[in-house]
């Protein structure tokens, strides 16, 4: 089956600068990839995502890129902000399945 | 529109009793999942369902069971309750597009004293 891998699995960054967390996948089948954002006992929450024939989606601070041929999918986030301190994890969907990432605590210093 | 509502929130369970963690999606979603999450780690997939009437396992179904009568509720089942269950637990929905989003409830915080 899949394998997503997700790193780094935490992330402190200074307020306003860039963060960026990698995901790869195994299955050459997965076709959508979500980005989601968990805050602190909250339940998960899409923020982004990419279907397999897209190679890069952007959304005001943040951005997804795709690599099909290598297998990995990246989200940055651009100017951070304290309220983007969270969880966040990447997801591949292969049919009727979504695999999650391990998830990345970023947190962002003020 | 409510989307996925989880009850309860919280709960304590004695070692050996058993409960149902109910789960209700008013999208019309054919796909639903349960998920359960500890301390600082991902979602692990306990049991899905692709339509009324059919689920299959996870990657850890031991100690769990769910029916899909309808379309809308998916509970899992917890029978005799052990410490290793104390985690918490959500349920989420899809549409059967391969290319959708997963949708959350709002999850159940469940220990096992």
């Amino acid at each position: 089956g899949e394998n997503v891998e997700q790193h780094p699995s935490t992330l402190s960054v200074q307020e306003g600068d860039s963060a960026v967390i990698k995901c790869t996948y195994s299955d050459s089948a997965s076709n959508y990839f979500p980005w989601y954002k968990q805050e602190l006992g909250k339940r998960p929450q899409l923020i982004i995502d990419i279907r397999s024939n897209v190679g890069e989606k952007k959304d005001q601070r943040i951005a997804v890129t795709l690599n099909k041929t290598a297998k990995h999918f990246s989200l940055h986030i651009t100017e951070t902000q304290p309220e983007d301190s969270a969880v966040y994890f990447c997801a591949a969907r292969t049919g009727n399945q979504f695999y999650f990432g391990t998830g990345t605590s970023l947190t962002v210093i003020p | 529109n409510a989307g996925v509502t989880q009850t309860p929130k919280f709960r304590i369970l004695k070692i050996g009793q058993s409960m149902t963690l109910q789960c209700a999606q008013d999208m019309n979603h054919n796909y639903m999942y349960w998920y359960r999450q500890d301390p600082g780690m991902g979602l692990k997939l306990i049991y899905y369902s692709v339509g009324a009437g059919i689920t299959d396992k996870g990657e850890v179904p031991n100690g769990y069971n769910v029916s899909r009568s309808t379309t809308e509720d998916f509970p899992l089942r917890l029978e005799l309750a052990a410490p290793s269950q104390t985690s918490v637990y959500f349920c989420a929905s899809s549409n059967s597009g391969g290319n959708t989003e997963a949708f959350f409830g709002q999850g159940t915080r469940l220990t096992v004293v």
